[in-house]
Order: C-alpha cells, then structure tokens, then sequence
C-alpha cells in the first residue's frame, strides 16, 4: 500500500520567511496529493492540491511543486505570518471517480511563525 | 461550498456507554465519507469508508462490532462507538467526498471516556 513520508516534523520560521515542507510517497498509482492545514482542536482544512498531470500549482502564497519520477512533493509557503502557525499535512491518493479514493496522510509538520 | 459539520463537537460519557457522532455533508451530495481517528499530536488514521447505501469496509485493526457506521443518505454518515472505553477516548473527524478529488473535512469530535 501507499506510504507517505513528511519533513520536517518541526519547522521554526521567522515572520516574512519562506517556509518549505516535503513529502515523498510510495505508490507510482498515487495521482492526487493535497495539503491540509490543522489548527488546533479543529478538523484539517483543505489549503491547495495537485493532480499527478501537473508539476506546480500556485495560490497566493502557498505553491506545491511535484516531481512524479522522484515521488515527492513540496509545500511552499511564502512571506509567512503568524496566522500560518498550525500543524501542515500532506497526503496521497490514487483518487477521483465515483467514489472517493482513501487518503494516506504524512506524519505532519508543526510550522510556528514567530513575530 | 463543501461545508461538513459533525455533531457533537465534544463530548464525554462513562465507561460502558455508546456514543453517537453525526457527519453531515451541507451542501453537497457525499457518495463516499470517511472517518478518521486522531490521538493527540499525532496524524490522521483512517478508521472506515462508507458508501451510501451499502455497509462501511474497515481498515485492517479496526473492529467494526464496536465503531458501528450508517451511511443512510448522501448527506449523513454516523458513527456509533459502543461500549466505550478511556482508550476510546481521541479526536474523531470526517470527511465527505463528491465525484472530484477532493475530500471535505468536518471540524472533528472530542470525545472523552471516563
């Protein structure tokens, strides 16, 4: 089955840094891999995805990058403010179609901003 | 769009008792939901995927006479934990899917056993 690995699980930035995130993946299946931002006592939400077709998708200041011949995909969060401190996972699936394809998540990296 | 809410948001109940958590899709049709388990500072673990209409598959360790889950219409999923007991007690979160890639997450269940 499909694993997927995560680094850093800590990451410290100063605010207006870059922050970056990797995640490596098992499965040449895998064609859908999203990140999701968890606050603190509250469900992951959905902050940008990409589909195996592309190499990088941007929004704002999020971009994620994929590199399918490697099996690795990156979040980068630019010009980063305190807002943006919260636990970031990333996750695979071999998705689309009728029915949902499960979701295998990365361990998680807990980003902190300091102002 | 792609709201998903889950009822309760907390809640705590004595050793030995069930507890009902419901997972509703509000603006969308859920062909697919699933449910997540999360203990703290660790990631999501896939419990169960529920279709509507037809019974829930598990994934491996997960013993379904004890997380019971009805998927009775496209828009709501719960999840019954029985007989439960303090090493029941995490964060317990769904997420609902339409016929794209993406999957929706509700804001997750507290749930502590005493």
């Amino acid at each position: 089955g499909e694993n997927v690995e995560q680094h850093p699980s800590t990451l410290s930035v100063q605010e207006g840094d870059s922050a970056v995130i990797k995640c490596t993946y098992s499965d040449s299946a895998s064609n859908y891999f999203p990140w999701y931002k968890q606050e603190l006592g509250k469900g992951p939400q959905l902050i940008i995805d990409i589909r195996s077709n592309v190499g990088e998708k941007k929004d704002q200041r999020i971009a994620v990058t994929l590199n399918k011949t490697a099996k690795h995909f990156s979040l980068h969060i630019t010009e980063t403010q305190p807002e943006d401190s919260a636990v970031y996972f990333c996750a695979a699936s071999n998705g689309g179609g009728e029915y949902g394809n499960k979701l295998v998540f990365g361990a998680g990296t807990i980003l902190r901003v300091k102002s | 769009g792609a709201v998903v809410s889950q009822h309760p948001s907390r809640v705590i109940c004595k050793s030995g008792t069930s507890v009902k958590i419901e997972c509703r899709s509000l603006d969308f049709q859920a062909t697919t939901m699933f449910w997540y388990r999360q203990f703290p500072k660790q990631s999501l673990m896939l419990m169960a995927t529920s279709n509507e209409g037809s019974k829930a598959t598990y994934e491996q360790g997960v013993e379904k006479d004890k997380f019971l889950i009805n998927h009775a219409s496209l828009t709501l999923s719960t999840l019954t934990v029985t007989s439960a007991h303090p090493e029941d007690s995490s964060f317990y979160i769904c997420s609902a899917h339409d016929r794209g890639y993406e999957q929706y997450f509700g804001p997750g269940t507290r749930l502590t056993v005493t």
